[in-house]
């Protein structure tokens, strides 16, 4: 069965500090993998996508297949970047599985 | 950007009682889902559909549940006898082509407590 580990609920960082949200999955096959983003008060969101391999908001996230890990990273976070962050995985037909989430903070 | 849009955003109803929660996707996607997400708890899937019919449904999305397309535009979530645990937030999402490394547009979801 497909399932996607967020350990953090919580991840609390200064402005300016690195950023490392974690995601750890489990999947016998090829997984895709996303990371959702929810701000308060808007709707969830796609981030970005491994497929991509692309940088949005100065957010990467490699895939890790030997760790299968997609940790989502940030040189430098920015006050803007607090919100619920959700790590997600399809392969095939098989409908989005969603981890539980990490709220990032960012403290000035 | 387009948008999803749902409707209520917060709906209060009576155990027992049926709702129906309301979703219209963005005009020209084809595929249609419903996910929720219990207080504290992850955002899991419920059921997805396509041409007009259930592709896939979570274990979930038992009897008591059903959906429709009534018309072109909107996309229903019915829910026939409400229990105290079907409270969460209920997100509708569409997606072009449910291709699998495709992008979901989420709506801004529907409250809904059971009382």
């Amino acid at each position: 069965a497909q399932r996607v580990t967020q350990p953090e609920k919580l991840l609390s960082v200064f402005k300016g500090a690195p950023v490392e949200l974690k995601c750890n999955y489990s999947y016998s096959g090829s997984p895709e993998l996303f990371w959702y983003v929810q701000y308060s008060r808007q709707r969830l969101q796609l981030l970005l996508r491994h497929i991509s391999r692309e940088s949005i908001k100065g957010f990467t996230a490699d895939l890790n297949k030997g760790e299968t890990s997609f940790h989502l990273k940030k040189p430098f976070a920015q006050e803007e970047d607090s919100a619920m962050y959700y790590c997600a995985l399809t392969s095939g037909n098989t409908p989005l599985v969603f981890g539980k989430g990490t709220r990032l903070s960012v403290i000035a | 950007e387009p948008e999803v849009t749902q409707t209520p955003s917060h709906q209060v109803t009576q155990m027992g009682q049926e709702v129906i929660l309301r979703c219209v996707p963005i005009s020209n996607h084809l595929y249609f889902y419903w996910y929720r997400q219990i207080l504290g708890q992850k955002v899991e899937f419920l059921v997805s559909f396509y041409n007009n019919e259930i592709s896939e449904k979570s274990e979930i999305f038992d009897d008591q549940f059903s959906v429709e397309r009534p018309d072109g535009s909107n996309f229903t979530l019915k829910i026939r006898s409400t229990k105290l645990e079907d409270s969460a937030m209920y997100f509708c999402a569409s997606s072009l082509q449910g291709q699998v490394n495709e992008k979901l547009f989420f709506g801004s979801g529907t409250q809904l407590s059971v009382l």
